[in-house]
């Protein structure tokens, strides 16, 4: 069964508007973490926010917001005032801390295309 | 100075031969990762290291031999390379255990492109 699910295969924003990118996510352990990466199209993999499964504030780092809904196990992606250089692909990942050990499982990924 | 650093960042060959990729980490983390992405841009996890043990091994053909030397290093062999092969290889670390191990951000490699002719 697919842990995470991005239904989104591309989106497409305006520049300086804000754009959610969808994540949703299956797991029965109690406690988890949930990532985004941003991967440009020069291919490395960087590392935006995190939402910790206790945590009961939503994350925020700058403009990245991620919008947690436990009872719906999503885990949205808020990027606002999108700029060119947010064109790239995005990925939403899982940490299970009791059954995967330490490993990441990683969505299919959204492709975000910032328009001028 | 670069965190995670992996060589080569491309790869040309034929079917048949053999190739290593080597990653090396300077942020202190003892947990190294190496994750297959596809040419649909998914990634899946194939093996992990903790304090040069392995802790993960995905269902990867054998021909995928990890190495791990030290827990600042971890290599990646394969053996008679396929088609199938051509893909991009992320080398990844983290810190593991801590209050919030959850919490551990994976730091990735640029990522190595094999491509099998």
């Amino acid at each position: 069964a697919q842990k995470i699910t991005q239904t989104q295969p591309g989106m497409f924003v305006q520049e300086k508007e804000a754009v959610t990118l969808d994540c949703t996510y299956d797991t029965s352990d109690q406690s988890y973490g949930l990532f985004w990466y941003k991967q440009p199209s020069s291919g490395e993999m960087i590392f935006l926010i995190y939402q910790g499964s206790y945590d009961e504030q939503n994350a925020t780092e700058g403009r990245y917001s991620l919008n947690f809904q436990k009872a719906r196990k999503s885990a949205n992606l808020v990027i606002s005032a999108s700029q060119l250089g947010d064109s790239a692909m995005y990925f939403c990942a899982m940490r299970e801390e009791e059954t995967s050990g330490s490993r990441l499982t990683f969505g299919e990924g959204t492709q975000l295309t910032v328009n001028p | 100075d670069t965190a995670v650093s992996q060589t080569p960042k491309y790869l040309v060959t034929q079917m048949g031969n053999d190739k290593s990729i080597k990653c090396e980490q300077n942020l202190g983390h003892d947990t190294m990762y190496w994750y297959k992405q596809d040419s649909k841009k998914f990634l899946k996890i194939m093996f992990s290291y903790n304090n040069k043990e392995l802790i993960i091994n995905e269902t990867v053909p054998n021909r995928f031999s990890p190495k791990s030397p030290d827990k600042a290093h971890l290599n990646l062999h394969i053996n008679s390379l396929e088609l199938g092969d051509s893909a991009v290889y992320f080398c990844a670390s983290s810190r593991s255990g801590g209050r919030s191990s959850g919490a551990n951000v994976l730091t990735f490699g640029a990522g190595s492109r094999l491509t099998v002719l």
